[in-house]
């Protein structure tokens, strides 16, 4: 069975540090990994696109890594700020059922002043 | 650049009644999806439409259907709801059949009383 699994699933971390978000997922032959942030409430923004065949993508503060072999993504956030809480999502899409995004249930963080 | 936008923002319903939630797709995009987010849980998709036609559907029953519109909009109808059908509803678009950056919108959060 096809699943993203995010650990942990909150996060508490004063203001500034570095931190790393966690994804895993079963079965490589993944099509490629997509990252959002969720506000309270809110919709979906995507942060960071990975196709299968790159092995990280950068946005500002933002840094996403993909090894499909072991099956994980990280997202670092460099240099945390107040406004960076919220809930983060990590998504796959699987090759034989490229028109779905799987997601993992999230880690919530919370960057405190 | 217009984003993603849905209607209504919030509703209420009773068991058993129907609801059509509504979204339109970012400009330049032609395929929009479905999905359904529980609380504290990822979100789940429900299925997808390109061109018009359903391309994907997820284990959702059949009381839920979607149309798509020769302007790329879309409806979510749910028929017969059931307490458990409260959730965030979230439509998402990309261009051509979902295999690229999936952008989604607010959300209809819809409670079922």
């Amino acid at each position: 069975k096809q699943e993203v699994t995010q650990i942990p699933a909150a996060l508490s971390v004063p203001e500034g540090e570095n931190l790393v978000l966690n994804c895993s997922f079963t079965d490589s032959a993944i099509y490629n990994l997509q990252w959002f942030r969720q506000d309270p409430g809110k919709g979906l923004t995507s942060l960071l696109l990975i196709q299968s065949s790159q092995r990280e993508q950068t946005s500002g503060r933002l840094n996403a890594s993909l090894d499909k072999s072991s099956g994980r993504s990280t997202l670092y956030i460099a240099a945390s700020q107040p406004g960076d809480s919220a809930t983060y999502l990590c998504a796959v899409r699987w090759m034989d059922s490229s028109y779905k995004l799987i997601f993992g249930s999230g880690t919530r963080l919370l960057v405190r002043p | 650049e217009t984003g993603v936008t849905q209607s209504p923002t919030h509703l209420i319903k009773t068991r058993g009644q129907q609801v059509t939630l509504r979204c339109s797709s970012q400009s330049g995009h032609n395929t929009v999806s479905w999905y359904q987010q529980a609380l504290g849980q990822g979100p789940q998709f429900i299925f997808q439409y390109y061109r018009e036609e359903e391309n994907g559907r997820g284990n959702f029953p059949p009381r839920f259907s979607g149309l798509q519109f020769p302007n790329y909009s879309s409806e979510l109808n749910v028929n017969a709801l059931e307490l458990d059908d409260s959730a965030l509803y979230l439509c998402a678009s990309n261009l051509y059949r979902g295999h690229g950056e999936l952008f989604f919108g607010e959300g209809s959060r819809l409670t079922v009383l």
